[in-house]
């Protein structure tokens, strides 16, 4: 079974770009999130998506980063326009409600994108 | 709020010796646990997690965790260290009382195996 996939692995641009980073849950998963990962503040939680819909977007740094869930198996995190603090590892990750009320089945990662800004 | 405090940066053991790598957590209610691993240039992997029952809890790759509700702690155990057990790891809680599945994560203890 394929895990969550996530494209571009690596993308370097100029600072003032457009950056579009993409996710491909785990199919039958019904939640997505968007983390970012830097030495200086670990693990950070963007946003996340219950079928489709964003449940939390309070971890979402600034205007300039948005998300979408068109669909149960694809999701975007753009950040327009990029700065060079926004230079980082990108993960998504999915997981899934076994019944009502019960969150306790982990998240599954994809491999992520590292963005570099210049 | 929830919290998790990975109080180690660093563990040094070497291979054969047993290794922990500690974890205290802080939560309103009562919490999932989790432990992920994470490899160079690969995302987390999940290794064990704590829902309820029993304390001791088995996961992958012969590691074990020991939830202590008294002393809020999720410490991760090997009795047998090996070279290739060496990477980044991650603790993470989860408030059972929100319902939701919004996860905080610790720091990061980064493990050295030592052949």
């Amino acid at each position: 079974d394929a895990g969550v996939i996530q494209s571009p692995r690596h993308e370097v641009t100029e600072m003032g770009q457009e950056v579009t980073l993409r996710c491909k849950p785990i199919s039958g998963h019904d939640y997505l999130f968007w983390y970012r990962q830097t030495m200086m503040r670990g693990l950070e939680l963007l946003i996340y998506f219950n079928n489709n819909v964003p449940i939390d977007d309070s971890g979402m740094p600034e205007d300039r980063f948005s998300a979408k869930m068109p669909n149960a198996s694809f999701s975007t995190l753009k950040i327009q326009p990029s700065e060079p603090r926004d230079s980082a590892v990108y993960f998504c990750a999915s997981s899934f409600r076994v019944g009502v009320g019960l969150s306790n089945q982990p998240q599954h990662f994809g491999d992520g994108t590292r963005l570099s800004i210049l | 709020a929830q919290s998790v405090a990975q109080p180690e940066d660093q563990v040094n053991v070497a291979e054969g010796n047993p290794l922990t790598v500690k974890c205290t957590y802080s939560v309103s209610g009562n919490p999932y646990l989790f432990w992920y691993v994470q490899y160079p240039n690969r995302g987390l992997q999940f290794l064990l997690k704590y829902i309820t029952g029993d304390n001791l809890v088995k996961g992958s790759y012969g590691f074990e965790a020991e939830f202590n509700k008294s002393q809020t702690s999720f410490h991760l155990k090997k009795p047998s260290a090996l070279v290739s057990d060496s990477a980044l790891y991650f603790c993470a809680v989860r408030d059972i009382g929100t319902g939701g599945f919004k996860t905080i994560f610790g720091a990061g203890t980064r493990l050295f195996v030592k052949a």
